[in-house]
């Protein structure tokens, strides 16, 4: 069966230090995988989707960035935080030929300080 | 672009019926989905509609009229584990990702 796993599960960062959240999916191969932010009480922002390795599209321009070395990997970064980075970030993956059902990882909840 | 209007809250009693509407606009339809997200969690399919009519899924039914591009999620017998958000989405034009609603907060009271 197919996993997703996202770490850390928490993080309290201060304002101006780099971001680096991981994603992996376990289980299946060549996955879409996506970053979502939701802010507190809010909807979900998508932030970037890869359909394949290296393969990036930003859907909300700003100060974070999006890679994915590996098939299964996916990784968001950022070289300065701001306030407004605060929120809890999600991954999530769907096979190729189904985008509608997306299985989300666990979460990361970040708090810039 | 596509954008998804949803209420934002639904407050209900157990064991009631609750009906959670979503309308959108898109640049081509591929289909409408629903998710629920628990306080604190992250979200969870629940059901995806392509064609129009109603999916029924044990207590929960999803509806779409294409024509409309209308759709809403259908609670029965509602108890306390159902409080939680609830979101549309639908597929970006490209077909390659997701864009969600901003949520609805369905509050269920004893």
């Amino acid at each position: 069966s197919q996993t997703i796993h996202q770490w850390p599960a928490t993080l309290v960062q201060p304002v101006g230090s780099p971001l680096s959240l991981e994603c992996t999916v376990e289980g299946t191969s060549n996955p879409n995988l996506y970053w979502y932010r939701q802010a507190a009480g809010r909807g979900l922002q998508l932030l970037f989707y890869s359909v394949g390795i290296g393969q990036i599209s930003s859907e909300v321009p700003q100060n974070l960035s999006a890679s994915r070395p590996q098939d299964r990997q996916f990784i968001l970064s950022s070289k300065k935080l701001l306030l407004s980075d605060s929120g809890f970030y999600l991954c999530a993956w769907t096979s190729g030929v189904s985008t509608d059902t997306q299985y989300f990882g666990p979460g990361t909840r970040l708090t810039v300080l | 672009g596509q954008s998804l209007e949803q209420p934002s809250e639904v407050t209900a009693v157990e064991g009631a019926i609750v009906q959670i509407n979503c309308t959108y606009q898109t640049s081509g339809f591929y289909g409408l989905s629903w998710y629920q997200q628990h306080d604190g969690g992250a979200p969870t399919f629940l059901s995806y509609n392509a064609l129009d009519g109603l999916e029924e899924t044990g207590r929960f039914s999803s509806f779409l009229s294409r024509s409309d591009s209308y759709g809403y999620l259908l609670l029965q017998e509602l108890q306390m584990k159902d409080s939680a958000s609830y979101f549309c989405a639908v597929c970006n034009q490209a077909g390659t990702a997701l864009i969600f609603g901003k949520g609805t907060t369905l509050s269920v009271s004893s």
